[in-house]
């Protein structure tokens, strides 16, 4: 299958500072999702992309479709503790049925 | 407009026994995936299904794993004769197309 390749692999940041995470692919997408996932619960959709090129915001994310469609980056600006979380990416091909997902960006925030 | 619902959220089961898990996609959402977490990892791709059809089961195990997703009713993801190299978090994830994923809780699976 496709792989997507996220990194950083963890961060450990202090309150206040920003983030950035990104996700390279070897193929083209034609869509980039970005989800958080909190222990013993489901991901939750943050930004989703379409167009490449496209720089999306969702309060302190924003989030970019890479110009070559084979990457996105994520930004989160002045980091607050529930920020804590484990950010996953996520990239649908437009010959493909299944969103590949990223391996993971685990995000810890010292107050 | 409620979310994508799963359960159980928790089930535990002996080797050789049997697994249902069940998934209630968003309302108007007819495409329904399931995805499959080991601890410390990311979501594995299983299956992605329409209303009574198997668009894409690349990502099932061809024996013991089955998945369906009638005319009326949740998705069942169903895993016989389970081994313990089965437990994990499985999570269903429902979109209106093909487009957007919203996931819901999960169903955490141990096999003893």
């Amino acid at each position: 299958g496709q792989q997507l390749n996220q990194s950083p692999q963890s961060m450990f940041i202090q309150e206040g500072e920003d983030v950035s995470m990104n996700c390279t692919s070897s193929s083209i997408f034609n869509t980039w999702l970005w989800y958080k996932q909190d222990p013993g619960e489901g991901p939750v959709l943050l930004i989703a992309l379409y167009k490449a090129g496209e720089l999306t915001s969702n309060g302190r994310l924003t989030a970019q479709f890479g110009i070559t469609r084979k990457d996105s980056f994520l930004n989160i600006s002045a980091s607050i503790p529930s920020d804590v979380g484990i950010y996953f990416c996520a990239g649908l091909t437009n010959t493909g049925n299944q969103f590949y997902f990223g391996t993971g960006t685990s995000l810890t925030v010292i107050p | 407009n409620a979310g994508v619902m799963q359960n159980p959220r928790h089930l535990v089961r002996r080797r050789g026994q049997e697994a249902r898990l069940r998934c209630s996609p968003m309302k108007g959402h007819s495409h329904v995936y399931w995805y499959r977490q080991l601890p410390e990892e990311g979501l594995k791709f299983m299956v992605y299904l329409q209303k009574e059809n198997i668009i894409d089961e690349s990502g099932m195990p061809k024996e013991r794993f089955s998945a369906e997703f009638p005319k009326e009713g949740p998705s069942i993801l169903r895993i016989q004769q389970v081994v313990r190299g089965d437990s994990a978090a499985y999570f269903c994830a429902s979109s209106p197309q093909a487009g957007e994923l919203f996931f819901g809780e999960g169903s955490r699976l141990t096999v003893l």
